[in-house]
């Protein structure tokens, strides 16, 4: 089945930093969305981004589909930011594989 | 439209008990899914369904767990004789198939099996 590779595993930043998750997979996807799970285990929808790029707010997300990989942008991170980053992948009819997530700590 | 919604948040059980959570879809959603996730893992996907035929199940879905959903609304997954290695965090999401498959997830359903 398809394979999904995020990158790094952990990242600390600073308040005010910025930071570029990576998202890599193996195989021709048609939906590609990118989640953030707080504290609570709550995942919540940053972007459904099969293709192309997507702005929202200090989030911002490009996915190179003909490249296989997708990578989010978070500026001027917030200690609200902190949390476990996931791209989920699925490929035809398959339901979503998940990669290990970027786990997240912004610190004040 | 008030998301997907799962009850009950936490459970504590002792092993060799049932259990049994619910999923309430978003309203006209028509595909629905469980996922299974434990610590510093993403989520697992267990089986989905489609209005009320249950489509696909993974093989991580063993023989003690069943899940429902009647008439294509609300969602059960019940597990039967939980094992310690059962203790996860349980997902409910749905979607509506057009097209765009855009899953939004439930809160989770915290299982502890003591």
């Amino acid at each position: 089945g398809i394979q999904v590779e995020q990158s790094p595993p952990d990242l600390i930043l600073q308040e005010g930093a910025n930071s570029t998750l990576r998202c890599n997979f193996s195989d021709s996807v048609n939906n590609l969305q990118w989640f953030h799970q707080n504290p609570w285990g709550q995942l919540i929808n940053l972007f459904y981004i099969p293709s192309g790029t997507k702005q929202n707010g200090r989030l911002s997300a490009t996915t190179v589909a003909t490249e296989r990989y997708s990578l989010l942008y978070i500026s001027s991170s917030q200690t609200t930011d902190s949390g476990v980053y996931f791209c989920a992948v699925c490929s035809g009819n398959t339901p979503l594989v998940f990669g290990k997530g970027t786990r997240l700590s912004v610190i004040a | 439209d008030t998301g997907v919604s799962q009850d009950p948040r936490h459970k504590i059980t002792k092993r060799g008990q049932n259990v049994t959570f619910r999923c309430d879809p978003i309203s006209e959603h028509n595909r629905l899914y469980w996922y299974r996730q434990t610590l510093g893992q993403g989520p697992e996907f267990l089986t989905y369904f489609q209005n009320e035929a249950q489509l696909e199940k993974s093989r991580l879905l063993s023989n003690r767990f069943s899940a429902e959903r009647p008439k294509g609304s609300f969602s059960t997954l019940e597990i039967q004789r939980t094992e310690q290695g059962d203790s996860a965090m349980y997902l409910c999401a749905s979607s509506f198939d057009r097209g765009r498959d855009e899953q939004y997830f439930g809160p989770g359903t915290r299982l502890t099996v003591t």
